[in-house]
């Protein structure tokens, strides 16, 4: 079946350092992949997504581009803010499909 | 406008006794999901609704988890009997339509604690 594997964490780091955390999936066909982001005490909401190999997802400094020809999706961001500070998760949902896979998701903590 | 709404948002119960979620959409959302977020872990698919489709129930841990939704609103989600081990965070999810890209929009989620 459709599977996301993403880094483990915490991930902690310092103010303007450089984010990066992986995320590889397995699935036929094309899925769409998405980045959410759920900070403290708040819903789960969409960081950025892609629907295509090598498109580039985009939003808030992050960036994450779909590598079909090694199943990645690592999401990045050049510099790093306390209010960054959340559980990050990586997912996928088949072209025709009706349901979010998601990895198991990452911590990072931000320090100033 | 108003995002995914759920009700309650923390609920404690004792082993043995049926529980009712709550989700509303948003307005006009013609897709419904239901997710489970055990602590420390991603989100489990449990169930979907799209329209007056039939639902997509393949998800449900067990025959104790049912859910309804009437036409393109309201959504409960009710667990019989409760187990410890169905402690967790329930959250729903609306989209607007079934296109598998289409962006899912959860709401806060209702955190079940079975004692």
């Amino acid at each position: 079946g459709d599977s996301v594997t993403q880094m483990e964490g915490p991930v902690t780091l310092s103010e303007e350092a450089f984010l990066t955390i992986n995320c590889t999936y397995t699935a036929t066909g094309y899925p769409s992949l998405f980045w959410y982001v759920q900070y403290p005490g708040e819903g789960l909401q969409l960081l950025l997504k892609a629907t295509k190999a090598d498109d580039k997802g985009s939003n808030k400094g992050f960036e994450a581009t779909y590598r079909k020809e090694t199943t990645s999706f690592h999401l990045e961001k050049g510099s790093v803010q306390v209010s960054d500070s959340a559980v990050y998760f990586c997912a996928l949902i088949k072209a025709a499909g009706n349901k979010l896979t998601f990895g198991g998701g990452t911590r990072v903590l931000v320090k100033p | 406008g108003a995002g995914v709404s759920q009700s309650p948002s923390n609920k404690v119960t004792e082993k043995g006794k049926d529980v009712e979620l709550r989700c509303d959409p948003i307005s006009g959302h013609t897709a419904l999901y239901w997710y489970r977020q055990r602590l420390g872990q991603g989100l489990e698919f449990l169930i979907y609704f799209q329209g007056n489709s039939a639902p997509d129930k393949s998800g449900l841990p067990s025959d104790r988890f049912s859910a309804e939704r009437t036409g393109e609103s309201v959504s409960t989600l009710t667990i019989q009997r409760t187990q410890q081990e169905d402690s967790a965070v329930y959250l729903c999810a609306s989209s607007a339509d079934r296109i598998g890209a289409s962006t899912q929009y959860f709401g806060p989620g209702t955190r079940l604690t079975v004692l």
